[in-house]
């Protein structure tokens, strides 16, 4: 079946260090690709999504590009704020009548001042 | 336009009770999605609904849980003789049509605690 990874956390950083969090995935069909975000006490809010091979999404000065030949979707920010702090899914669809979206688990992200 | 409407955001039930969690999904948004979030997991996708219809239950566990997403008024999942094993955080998203030309748009959830 279609399933996501995640690497392990919890992540600390101080502020303005580079983040990477690593995701791969694998899946039947040709899948889109998310990450999402989710502050504390909120909902899940997408951040950016890539829907075919090299294709980069980039938001908030977040970035992830989709690789097929390392089912990978790897999510980069060159300097984290305070702000960042957050727990970070990523996340896979395939196309179909039943498009759901299949999560990993979540990493969180805690950023020092 | 007001997001994708949870209530209660915390509900606490004893062990036999029957839970029922309301989303309202975004205006316009007929595809609505219920997933449950389990301490240190990630998100589980229940069931998938359009109005009226059940599209995809394939997550919902197969005894005491039901949802269903009427003509008028909000999607409800509802969970019957609740147990300890069902405390989580419930989140409910919408879509104005399939995943990958729109994305979700999530609630902020409702947390259910089982004494």
């Amino acid at each position: 079946g279609d399933s996501v990874t995640q690497m392990e956390g919890p992540v600390t950083l101080s502020e303005e260090a580079f983040l990477t969090i690593n995701c791969t995935y694998t899946a039947t069909g040709y899948p889109s690709l998310f990450w999402y975000v989710q502050y504390p006490g909120e909902g899940l809010q997408l951040l950016l999504k890539a829907t075919k091979a090299d294709d980069k999404g980039s938001n908030k000065g977040f970035e992830a590009t989709y690789r097929k030949e390392t089912t990978s979707f790897h999510l980069e920010k060159g300097s984290v704020q305070v702000s960042d702090s957050a727990v970070y899914f990523c996340a896979l669809s395939v196309p179909g009548a039943n498009s759901k979206l299949t999560f990993g688990k979540g990493i969180t992200l805690s950023v020092r001042p | 336009n007001a997001g994708v409407m949870q209530n209660p955001r915390h509900l606490v039930r004893r062990r036999g009770q029957e839970a029922r969690l309301r989303c309202s999904p975004m205006k316009g948004h007929s595809h609505v999605y219920w997933y449950r979030q389990l301490p240190e997991e990630g998100l589980k996708f229940m069931v998938y609904l359009q109005k009226e219809n059940i599209i995809d239950e394939s997550g919902m566990p197969k005894e005491r849980f039901s949802a269903e997403f009427p003509k008028e008024g909000p999607s409800i999942l509802r969970i019957q003789q609740v147990v300890r094993g069902d405390s989580a955080a419930y989140f409910c998203a919408s879509s104005p049509n399939y995943i990958n030309r729109s994305p979700l748009h999530f609630g902020n959830g409702t947390r259910l605690t089982v004494t």
